[in-house]
């Protein structure tokens, strides 16, 4: 079975400084990989996917995600965060097809002015 | 522009109630989910369903039924809520061809508590 393992369960960082938020993943095969960001109060909005090709992947908002089979991470990165970029964000995981997502705990972002 | 819907939005109910959540959506996807999150365990996997008069086990089924009625509609069915239910419930759907079946469009969530 497959795991999603967020070692950084909350992040602080200060408006218009860099972000990465990590995500390391064990499957037995190469996965279908996510990040979703929850904000308050809502439901789950994706960010960005990989199925394959180029291992860096860009999603909304200025994010990015680099895939590394060799480390079983897709790291999660933003150059300048803003204030709205606060909340908790999701790396998730199918091998699959069509049988629900495997989630990480999640890391709480929290922007600070 | 892809729409899941939940309701109701919150939920407060007895120990042994019996409770129904509803999710619909209007994207025309095929595969629809629910999900529970918790505080230490993020979302789990309890049923989900590949059209209307279908469903599927999930990670965390126990003391959950379910129904997809309709390839819009897919209900969540607690017939004696416990406490150990309480939790935030979230609904999702998903395309049936290729890659898009992987992604999941999200509904915002029914709080449930259980008293």
């Amino acid at each position: 079975a497959q795991s999603v393992t967020q070692p950084d369960a909350r992040v602080t960082v200060s408006e218009g400084a860099s972000l990465q938020l990590r995500c390391k993943y064990s499957s037995s095969v190469t996965p279908y990989l996510f990040w979703y960001v929850q904000y308050p109060r809502q439901g789950l909005q994706l960010l960005l996917k990989y199925y394959s090709g180029d291992p860096v992947v860009q999603g909304v908002n200025g994010f990015e995600a680099e895939f590394s089979k060799s480390n079983s991470s897709f790291h999660l990165r933003k150059a300048s965060v803003h204030w709205s970029d606060s909340a908790v964000y999701f790396c998730a995981v199918s091998i699959y097809y069509a049988q629900g997502l495997t989630f990480g705990l999640g890391t709480r972002v929290s922007v600070f002015p | 522009e892809a729409a899941v819907t939940q309701s109701p939005r919150n939920k407060v109910t007895v120990t042994g109630g019996n409770v129904t959540l509803s999710c619909r959506q209007t994207n025309s996807h095929n595969y629809m989910y629910w999900y529970r999150q918790d505080t230490g365990h993020g979302l789990r996997l309890i049923h989900y369903s590949y059209g209307a008069g279908n469903l599927q086990i999930g990670d965390v089924p126990d003391g959950y039924k379910a129904t997809r009625t309709t390839q819009e509609d897919f209900f969540l069915l607690l017939e004696l809520a416990s406490p150990s239910q309480t939790s935030l419930y979230f609904c999702a759907s998903s395309d049936a061809w290729g890659q898009s079946s992987y992604e999941q469009y999200f509904g915002p969530g029914t709080r449930l508590t259980v008293l």
